[in-house]
């Protein structure tokens, strides 16, 4: 099946830029994507990525490695809003197309 | 709808007792999910559908899980004979699917069904 690995938390301080990496493993692959949830909110969708290359949406960018099976999410100029879980996911053909999330990284931002 | 709808937004019950929760996905979308999210955890995938193909069952934890979409629209969870660690945020979610489109990874999720088995 699908396996996807991120960290587990990650501490910043405003202002400053963060990257939460995700690395997964599938036999098929058909993008990552990243989703952002609040704490007590439903997660909604940040980007996606089905090409190599950098991704930039704001402050916000992602980032992805097809031949390293590695992504990243870059959040810049840090604001204590951003204060939130961090999920990637990734869609296997082989396994149904479902979307398959990570544990998800929980991003705190400091003053 | 514009977004997606669950119902119950809570819903507590006691254990031995069976539950059904509603989702409402966005009209026109075909692929619709269903995900339980304990408390501080990631989201388990529980069920998929997409279009007229045989729902993707492969996430439900037991036989007490079900799950139906009548119509290619309105789905509903039903758990059977509750447990106290079935207590989870139940969260739906739909998309569009094209062939090769990043649409299929762009989900909308509704704002989930919250229970709670004593």
């Amino acid at each position: 099946g699908q396996s996807l690995e991120q960290p587990s938390e990650v501490t910043a301080v405003e202002g400053a830029i963060v990257q939460i990496n995700c690395t997964y493993q599938t036999s098929g692959f058909y993008g990552l994507s990243w989703y952002q949830q609040h704490d007590g909110g439903a997660p909604t969708f940040l980007s996606y990525n089905a090409l190599d290359g950098l991704e930039e949406t704001g402050r916000f960018s992602s980032f992805l490695s097809r031949s390293d099976s590695y992504g990243y999410l870059l959040l810049q100029e840090l604001q204590m809003k951003d204060s939130a879980s961090y999920f990637c996911a990734v869609r296997d053909p082989k396994y149904g197309n479902k979307l398959v999330f990570g544990a998800g990284t929980i991003l705190r931002v400091k003053s | 709808g514009a977004g997606v709808s669950q119902s119950p937004s809570n819903k507590v019950t006691e254990k031995g007792k069976d539950v059904e929760l509603r989702c409402d996905p966005i009209s026109g979308h075909t692929a619709l999910y269903w995900y339980r999210q304990s408390l501080g955890q990631g989201l388990e995938f529980l069920i998929y559908f997409q279009g007229n193909s045989a729902p993707d069952k492969s996430g439900l934890p037991s036989d007490r899980f079900s799950a139906e979409r009548t119509g290619g629209s309105v789905s509903t969870l039903t758990i059977q004979r509750t447990q106290q660690e079935d207590s989870a945020v139940y969260l739906c979610a739909s998309s569009q699917v094209g062939q090769g489109s990043g649409g299929a990874n762009v989900l909308t999720f509704g704002a989930g069904s919250r229970l709670t088995v004593l």
